[in-house]
């Protein structure tokens, strides 16, 4: 029962350009959400979060927006840079009870130079 | 400061067998919770320690278990193991429990079981 949904697996982007990604949840009871990088290798790195509270929240070239009504969020790259290539993990969480992460399959995002 | 650190890197076991994993937070984190993530998917909630107590525990088997110690560290174990626990298991320390505090990964370590 995958609770939180990335349904495109890839992405590619030119430098410079906007890179969006996408996710889907179905749990109304998330109310945190949050955005990692994984590179090869390496574990997940925190990127940007979310609380459910707002809409948009913006940190340099990276801006998460919620769509409540919709369960849907996505990441905004802009502009989108080689380094920036990596899979994408979209999580989230519930403030009640354990604050374990759920997360989305992924999404693997390539940045052509 | 040294980020939160795992070992063994990688791991090769057989069926049947039995396996420990092990965790360091980041100084000063008193939160360890684990994870398995299978190739293609992703990161799945296994355990949540806090104070040296369980605080949550993800969809797993009794097969899986795990502690926390008086400095913070943690041990992931695994019984019986099955060809489907191959995967990478990743450790993230928090600074407390609660959702508003930051989950920081460790690189993981990949069991592979034959």
């Amino acid at each position: 029962d995958q609770q939180v949904k990335q349904n495109s697996p890839s992405l590619s982007v030119q430098e410079g350009r906007i890179s969006i990604l996408n996710c889907d949840y179905t749990n109304s009871m998330f109310d945190y959400f949050l955005w990692y990088k994984k590179y090869p290798a390496e574990g997940p790195t925190f990127l940007i979060s979310i609380s459910s509270i707002k809409d948009k929240n913006e940190d340099g070239r990276f801006t998460v927006f919620l769509n409540k009504s919709a369960k849907h969020l996505s990441l905004h790259i802009v502009p989108s840079q080689p380094g920036d290539s990596a899979v994408y993990f979209c999580a989230a969480s519930a403030r009640t009870g354990a604050n374990n992460l759920f997360f989305g399959t992924g999404t693997r995002l390539t940045v052509i130079p | 400061d040294a980020g939160v650190t795992q070992s063994p890197t990688h791991l090769i076991k057989t069926r049947g067998q039995q396996v420990t994993l092990r965790c360091s937070p980041i100084s000063g984190h008193k939160s360890v919770s684990w994870y398995q993530q299978v190739l293609g998917q992703g990161p799945q909630f296994i355990f949540q320690y806090y104070e040296k107590e369980e605080r949550g525990r993800g969809n797993f088997p009794d097969r899986f278990s795990a502690r926390q110690f008086p400095n913070y560290s943690s041990e992931l174990n695994v019984n019986a193991l099955l060809l489907g626990d191959s995967a990478l298991y990743l450790c993230a320390s928090s600074l407390a429990f609660g959702s508003s505090y930051e989950q920081y990964f460790g690189p993981g370590t990949r069991l592979t079981v034959t």
